[in-house]
């Protein structure tokens, strides 16, 4: 079965390291994007890409960065952590833009001390 | 202030109440979409509305899209225990093509 994958689920850093956190799918959804999710926030939209060496911000792109070298994945880099980064980190991918569902990974949990 | 307002944040009920939970903005929407979202999972889609004044019924569960796709609201008859979770609806607009999520209500039912 198709699906989408994040990885790690867990991870602890210190401020100012640069992370990266992976997002790989086997939908071969030209569309993928990065969501935070903070309590009281909702989603909020980081990055998304739609196809191959497109990549565009989103609401709330600073500090982060991304890049889509193929279909399947979408890495998200924190550039150098701060604890305001501390978040649930969601990717996402899609047929279309809007109007279809969107299919999400199972987060990663990100802690910046 | 976020582009869509969800209404209430939080709510606990007892089993076999109904309750409603409310999607608003002052934008036009495309198409609106309910998720929901368990603890340490991504949220799922539940429904997606996409013509003003839609009703979509998915078992115990009535979404309807406003008529002038500015507003959605989901209706649960009959609470269970396994509708305890977040709900999310998410609105698509055609300006920038991408969703635009609201804040969440947190729904816990009770036995």
């Amino acid at each position: 079965d198709a699906e989408i994958t994040q990885s790690p689920r867990h991870k602890i850093t210190e401020t100012g390291r640069q992370v990266t956190l992976a997002c790989h799918q086997t939908w071969n959804h030209n569309n993928m994007f990065w969501y935070r999710q903070d309590l009281g926030h909702g989603l909020r939209l980081i990055h998304y890409s739609y196809g191959v060496h497109d990549t565009n911000k989103g609401e709330v792109s600073d500090g982060y960065s991304v890049s889509r070298s193929n279909t399947e994945d979408l890495p998200l880099t924190l550039e150098s952590a701060a604890s305001s980064q501390t978040s649930v980190y969601f990717c996402a991918s899609s047929v279309q833009r809007i109007n279809t569902e969107a299919f999400f990974g199972q987060g990663t949990r990100l802690t910046v001390v | 202030t976020q582009l869509l307002e969800q209404s209430p944040q939080f709510l606990s009920i007892q089993e076999g109440e109904n309750l409603t939970v409310y999607c608003n903005s002052s934008s036009v929407f495309s198409s609106l979409q309910w998720y929901r979202q368990e603890p340490g999972e991504g949220p799922v889609l539940l429904v997606t509305v996409v013509t003003g004044g839609e009703v979509k019924k998915l078992k115990r569960l009535t979404f309807q899209f406003g008529d002038a796709r500015k507003d959605s609201s989901l209706h649960i008859t009959a609470a269970q225990p396994g509708d305890t979770g977040l709900y999310l609806c998410a609105g698509g607009r055609n300006a920038g093509n991408m969703l635009t999520f609201g804040g969440g209500t947190r729904l816990m039912v009770k036995p």
